[in-house]
């Protein structure tokens, strides 16, 4: 089936950055745009940006703009987040969705929890 | 920049229908999608393309649009339906993503 398996969870210091991993399996990667998406305890889901896989093509969320990128690995079907200058605000958990076939943010990731704490 | 606005609570007794809003002025433009979300789990997909239902969601759910307003109904609401529900879609671009603020389902 459809799937995508993030890595653990990330303890960070502020001013620091963390990579973030998606490997995805069961369609076909390569035709894929892979979605990232966070949402802070108790907060609204927040979308930060998506890469189209077969171009490398990236699009982010203004806030996100100067702080974000997102990459990808053909090789191992896996795409990721790597988020830099880290605040205690990013505490949250980082999620991957993909995009594939005629489906849009199906399926998810089971989310990874970054915390930043001095 | 753009906004999709929903209701924080919804509250509907056992057995009766629930109907959740998303407005944004994009929406006569782009679809909209919907997705469930219960504590300490990632979002599940209900409905996407504005009415269309991802097999393995139950037949209660469906999905509707009319101008800048996209309408999440469950039908028949089960207990197990009590969760938080939030709307995507993208700005007339398509270039961003934008999810509402989330309604949160109180089944009584």
């Amino acid at each position: 089936q459809t799937q995508l398996v993030q890595s653990g969870p990330e303890v960070k210091k502020p001013g620091t950055s963390v990579k973030v991993s998606c490997k995805a399996s069961g369609f076909t990667f390569i035709s894929s745009t892979i979605q990232w998406v966070r949402q802070a305890r108790g907060q609204r889901l927040e979308w930060i940006g998506w890469i189209v896989v077969g171009s490398g093509d990236t699009t982010y969320a203004q806030r996100f703009q100067e702080r974000v990128t997102i990459t990808r690995d053909m090789s191992t079907s896996t795409a990721y987040m790597d988020l830099s200058s880290l605040r205690s605000e990013d505490t949250a958990v980082y999620y991957c969705a993909a995009d594939h076939d005629d489906r849009k943010f199906d399926p998810w990731g089971q989310g990874t929890l970054v915390t930043v704490s001095s | 920049s753009y906004e999709l606005t929903q209701p924080p609570s919804v509250s509907v007794s056992l057995g009766q229908m629930a109907r959740i809003t998303c407005s944004g002025e994009a929406l006569p433009k782009k679809y909209a999608y919907w997705f469930q979300q219960k504590p300490g789990q990632f979002p599940v997909q209900v409905i996407y393309k504005d009415s269309e239902r991802p097999s393995g969601i139950p037949e209660r759910f469906s999905g509707s649009s009319s101008g800048t307003i996209v309408t999440l109904t469950i039908s028949g609401v089960q207990a197990e339906d009590e969760a938080d529900y939030y709307c995507l879609s993208a700005d007339g671009s398509g270039s961003y993503w934008v999810f509402g603020g989330g309604t949160r389902l109180t089944v009584l």
